[in-house]
């Protein structure tokens, strides 16, 4: 069965540096998503994206977050500079093209840890 | 703006016992969906069941099962038969109809099976 996949499964990195978390969507579906969870709080979304741009982001998406689809297949999240509290979880998720596929598929997360 | 409350923040049961999980959402939308996800230890999110709000029949999925009530706007999810395997964090999240949009989560509901 088709699954989203993401990597690294962890990252370390220091206060003020850039990541990048990578996302391979299941093939055929056109919407994807991005959603943080701070360890023992609850999944909150960031930002969707469809036809290669943003179709909704959150308060949290300020300035230094953007997202991309480089190619047919990854979708990434970078974080410019980050600070102690993007710490978390970080979850890819994609669903289908069709207005009645609503379902999201999640892949197994990035746990982001910043020192 | 959407909210999803889930006021028991943890939970026990005993194995193969019965046990029901609240989940009450405030919407000025007709049109959504209703999911509850389970997070075990791993943290991957994982959908148990899902329901359309303009179906009034209840949707179950083996052991698992809700009692909608979309007049009172709650989503219960109840766990027939509980197994130790069912020990997770279960998150009851919102979204609306179309246009693939984000999902809100609530702050979720930590269940332990007890042997």
């Amino acid at each position: 069965e088709p699954e989203v996949t993401q990597t690294p499964s962890h990252q370390v990195t220091q206060m003020g540096q850039e990541v990048i978390l990578r996302c391979v969507p299941i093939s055929n579906h056109l919407y994807f998503y991005w959603y943080r969870q701070i360890l023992g709080q609850k999944v909150e979304f960031l930002v969707s994206f469809y036809n290669n741009e943003i179709s909704e982001k959150s308060e949290i998406f300020d300035d230094q977050f953007s997202v991309e689809r480089p190619d047919g297949s990854n979708f990434t999240l970078k974080i410019r500079s980050t600070k102690l509290e993007d710490s978390a979880m970080y979850f890819c998720a994609s669903s289908p093209p069709g207005l009645e596929n609503y379902e999201q598929y999640f892949g197994p997360g990035t746990r982001l840890t910043v020192t | 703006a959407q909210t999803v409350t889930q006021s028991q923040p943890e939970m026990s049961v005993q194995e193969a016992e019965t046990v029901t999980l609240s989940c009450t959402y405030d919407t000025s939308e007709n049109n959504y969906y209703l999911f509850w996800y389970k997070q075990p230890p791993s943290r991957q999110m994982i959908l148990v069941i899902r329901q359309e709000a303009y179906k009034q029949q209840n949707a179950t999925e083996n052991r698992f099962s809700v009692n909608f009530q979309k007049a009172a706007k709650s989503f219960s999810l109840k766990i027939s038969d509980s197994q130790l395997g069912d020990t997770a964090m279960y998150f009851c999240a919102f979204m609306k109809r179309y246009n693939n949009n984000d999902m809100r989560f609530g702050a979720g509901t930590r269940l332990t099976v007890k042997p």
